[in-house]
């Protein structure tokens, strides 16, 4: 079974600050990778969506990043803002036809003060 | 509707009570998933809709647990005799591609908190 773990937990940073949330996969044979957000109380926002075949898709301040061969993939943030607090979730979607559920991390708590 | 509907937002039931849970999803949306949350994880996967088809229950915890879409729009989300650990958020995603491979974006609706006492 695909294990995806996000690291760290937990992450407080200042703003303006740049910062990289990280998500690794235990099995490279992945369809598609998805990076999403999460507000106290609220379902998921989808931010990003990279195809396996691709290295990186980039919308406003957010960068994701995929090396499907060593099973990681990273969101980089740049000029946080407080707006940006919120949990992030990475998920892989398994390929083969009927693979159609996601595999989810347990996500990375992100607050940025003020 | 601009987005997944869920409802209701929270319910509250007794140990061994019926409850049923609702998804709207965005209309022309051919897939329609059903998540489990559990505090501090991440989604689990529960079951997978194409159009009225059920395409996958893989991850339905038990034979309590019974979903539906009959005409291929809204989904109910069954949970019969409820047990404290059923205590979860439940998610509805939908997507609008339905052929199995997809690189259509999962749109989430905020969930229904489930409490069971």
């Amino acid at each position: 079974k695909q294990e995806v773990t996000q690291i760290p937990a937990a992450l407080s940073v200042p703003e303006g600050e740049n910062l990289v949330l990280n998500c690794s996969f235990t099995d490279s044979a992945i369809y598609n990778l998805q990076w999403f957000r999460q507000d106290p109380g609220k379902g998921l926002t989808s931010l990003l969506l990279i195809q396996s075949s691709q290295r990186e898709q980039t919308s406003g301040r957010l960068n994701a990043s995929l090396d499907k061969s060593s099973g990681r993939s990273t969101l980089y943030i740049a000029a946080s803002q407080p707006g940006d607090s919120a949990t992030y979730l990475c998920a892989v979607r398994p390929p083969g036809r009927g693979a159609n559920n996601l595999f989810f991390g347990t996500g990375t708590r992100l607050t940025v003060i003020p | 509707g601009a987005g997944v509907s869920q409802s209701p937002r929270y319910k509250v039931a007794k140990r061994g009570q019926d409850v049923a849970l609702r998804c709207d999803p965005i209309s022309g949306h051919v897939s329609l998933f059903w998540y489990q949350q559990a505090l501090g994880q991440g989604p689990e996967f529960l079951t997978y809709f194409q159009n009225e088809a059920q395409l996958d229950k893989s991850g339905l915890p038990s034979d309590r647990f019974f979903a539906e879409r009959p005409e291929g729009s809204v989904s109910t989300l069954k949970i019969q005799r409820t047990q404290q650990e059923d205590s979860a958020v439940y998610l509805c995603a939908s997507s609008l591609d339905g052929r199995g491979y997809s690189n259509q974006p999962q749109h989430f609706g905020d969930g229904t908190r489930l409490s069971i006492l």
